[in-house]
């Protein structure tokens, strides 16, 4: 299986403030990448798609990069409704997998 | 609008049964791949199994150890995971998703997740 790990697992910050979510596959997933927001008690929702693709309804403030093993989720000038924990998902592989989350907490 | 909606959750003996329901709406069932994925309390997401369009091909998880079966029904819209053997490491909140993209793994829609506790 492909195993996914992201860092950091928590990250405070504040209204306003940039941040940055990586991602590592454990193997070359070229760009098969998604993130996934989660807020607390409420189903995960999906974000980013192919590494860099907005889903549609999502904020020009969220964006991703990278290919290969190593992604990056970008949030520029924080909303409240932002801190959530965030989860990548890789599906190179049928038996997609998710890394353990990012939980993003108010500062 | 895309719409899952999961049932059939609840509380359920060691070793006891119970079937999941996921009813679908707003897109062509028949012609996406879906998926059951589940949540332990204060934990990430995990996999649980995987049916394609037409029933074509399906996967589990191998930590279920063949315990768990999905079905899906194309003409009532509705998926379905069967759950036998429970023990409490399968407490947890299971989401039935839609499944598209690349291979038919890339989960871009997700119910509101039912729960199932495994408690004597």
């Amino acid at each position: 299986d492909i195993q996914m790990t992201q860092s950091p697992s928590t990250l405070s910050a504040s209204v306003g403030d940039s941040v940055t979510i990586t991602c590592r596959a454990s193997q070359s997933i070229g760009s098969w990448l998604a993130w996934h927001q989660q807020r607390p008690g409420k189903a995960p929702k999906l974000l980013i798609f192919d590494a860099s693709r907005l889903e549609s309804g999502v904020p020009s403030r969220f964006s991703g990069s990278g290919s290969g093993t190593e992604f990056t989720l970008t949030i520029r000038g924080l909303q409240p409704d932002d801190f959530a924990t965030y989860y990548c998902q890789q599906y190179n592989s049928p038996l997609f997998t998710f890394g353990q989350g990012t939980r993003l907490e108010i500062k | 609008e895309v719409q899952l909606v999961e049932s059939g959750g609840g509380l359920v003996k060691p070793g006891g049964s119970l079937r999941l329901s996921c009813a679908t709406s707003g897109f062509t069932f028949s012609a996406f791949a879906m998926t059951w994925v589940r949540q332990a309390p204060g934990k990430g997401l995990e996999w649980v199994s995987s049916i394609s369009s037409r029933s074509a091909y399906i996967r589990y998880s191998d930590s279920l150890k063949g315990r768990f079966t999905i079905s899906r029904d194309d003409a009532q819209n509705s998926l379905y995971l069967q759950m036998n053997s429970l023990t409490a490491e399968d407490t947890a909140v299971y989401y039935c998703a839609r499944a598209a993209g690349f291979g038919e793994s890339l989960v871009d829609y997700w119910g509101q997740g039912t729960l199932v506790t495994v408690s004597s």
